[in-house]
């Protein structure tokens, strides 16, 4: 069985920093593309940042663009997100995600049960 | 980047009706757009992939359609458990992926 569980969420006052953790079983961690997904509290979902299987290829969503940076460790089957400089918009749940394979690959197949970040003074 | 827009943002029926729920892209994403079902926390579930494929485990009833930029996810006859949120996502031009506002399904 797939099973992505988050830690490391928390309160932050502005300017603060946290580091999410996001670890996996149930699959072959080092295959697959990895995600982190946010959903501020009653909107919608928001993409934030994909990393490759290798850690090739890193992309992040602008705004949060030289602020958060994404890892993996394939040794440990975990994924983090460290995030700087914390913004009260940054309040949000932070879901881990992977992506499928074939024709999945594009997509969300599997989510973590989230981890709640709150920025506030 | 491209901007997906749900509509209705509500929708309201009663179980055994029919539900249509709509996705609008800004610009042709082809059929790379994905459907999610989210209930009261609980993270989202892939429901429907490249526009019209059912995900692992998925019911029948649940179907999509559409490409280029116009997609529609249907659930042919609702059951209590299929109350919840939707979000369509796209993932044509990348990065970013993005996703539509939701549609929330409520008992009427």
């Amino acid at each position: 069985e797939v099973q992505l569980v988050e830690s490391g969420g928390g309160l932050v006052k502005p300017g603060g920093s946290l580091r999410l953790s996001c670890a996996a079983s149930g699959f072959t961690f080092s295959s697959y593309s990895m995600n982190w997904v946010r959903q501020a509290p009653g909107k919608g979902l928001e993409w934030v940042s994909s990393i490759s299987s290798s850690s090739s290829y890193i992309y992040y969503a602008d705004s949060v663009k030289g602020r958060f940076t994404i890892s993996r460790d394939n040794a440990k089957n975990s994924l983090y997100l460290q995030m700087n400089s914390l913004r009260a918009e940054d309040t949000a749940v932070y879901y881990c995600a992977s992506r499928g394979v074939g024709a999945k690959r594009y997509y969300f197949d599997y989510w973590g049960q989230g981890t709640l970040v709150t920025v506030s003074s | 980047e491209i901007v997906l827009t749900q509509s209705p943002a509500t929708l309201s029926l009663s179980p055994g009706e029919r539900a249509t729920l709509s996705c609008r892209a800004s610009q042709s994403v082809s059929s790379y757009l994905a459907w999610y079902q989210q209930k009261p926390g609980q993270a989202p579930r892939l429901l429907i992939y490249d526009a019209s494929n059912r995900a692992t485990g998925i019911p029948a009833r649940f179907s999509g359609s559409g490409s280029g930029t116009d997609f529609t996810l249907t659930i042919s006859s609702l059951e209590p458990e299929d109350f919840a949120v939707y979000y369509c996502q796209q993932r044509s031009n990348w990065p970013p992926d993005t996703f539509g506002q939701g549609t929330k399904l409520e008992i009427k």
